[in-house]
């Protein structure tokens, strides 16, 4: 396994239309994580997936954002009516559970690049 | 909410010295990760330390977990050009998800 693949590593939008980003985790994996990163700050937690089942939301995220794990395994996350703020680094990690623990190793994609024009 | 502190925000220094930085928060993690990313790409996972006090080794990095698992520190020696990039801490509560620092981001000069 080459380690966790996201696709398409860069996407420009025009405001107001709809995208969506495709993550494959390391196959062994049982979580999955969405984070949002722009310039000059550390990664945002946005929602996660044990499976298929997503356990957590972050807050903040707006209801324009919607994330899917079928068969947990791949996952995709959309942005519905994009906006310019929307512009960002979404990145996905997926994580194991170290043994005899109940600590998470996360592992992350390289990355899509959005950009809302 | 967890809020995890990093320090300095940014560091140049001249290759060849030995750099310091720092993660802090006021909440106790079950474990912590330290990353570097480079632009444009995903960070890279480091380390991760998960009792107080730990120590780990990697080549030239030493990397350390504060006695009550609020903090934690980077220690770089002898840095390389290479070195360069944005060092990340990520701490973890027991069942939660992963809260990240702002970053120190380092650049090493020829």
């Amino acid at each position: 396994d080459t380690g966790v693949s996201q696709n398409p590593r860069h996407k420009i939008t025009k405001r107001g239309q709809n995208v969506t980003f495709r993550c494959d985790p390391i196959s062994e994996h049982n979580r999955l994580y969405w984070y949002r990163q722009t310039l000059g700050q550390g990664p945002e937690f946005l929602t996660y997936f044990q499976n298929e089942a997503q356990l957590e939301k972050s807050r903040l995220l707006s209801d324009r954002f919607s994330a899917e794990r079928p068969k947990g395994s791949f996952s995709t996350l959309e942005i519905q009516r994009t906006e310019q703020g929307d512009s960002a680094m979404y990145l996905c990690a997926s994580s194991f559970r170290l043994a005899g623990g109940p600590v998470y190793e996360q592992y992350f994609g390289p990355g899509t690049r959005l950009t809302v024009t | 909410t967890q809020l995890l502190e990093q320090s300095p925000q940014f560091l140049s220094i001249q290759e060849g010295e030995n750099l310091t930085v720092y993660c802090n928060s006021s909440s106790v993690f079950s474990s912590l990760q330290w990353y570097r990313q480079e632009p444009g790409e995903g960070p890279v996972l480091l380390v991760t330390v998960v009792t107080g006090g730990e120590v780990k080794k990697l080549k030239r990095l030493t990397f350390q977990f504060g006695d009550a698992r609020k903090d934690s520190s980077l220690h770089i020696t002898a840095a390389q050009t290479g070195d360069t990039g944005l060092y990340l801490c990520a701490g973890a509560q027991y069942g939660q998800n992963f809260v990240f620092g702002p970053g120190t981001r380092l650049s090493v000069l020829p």
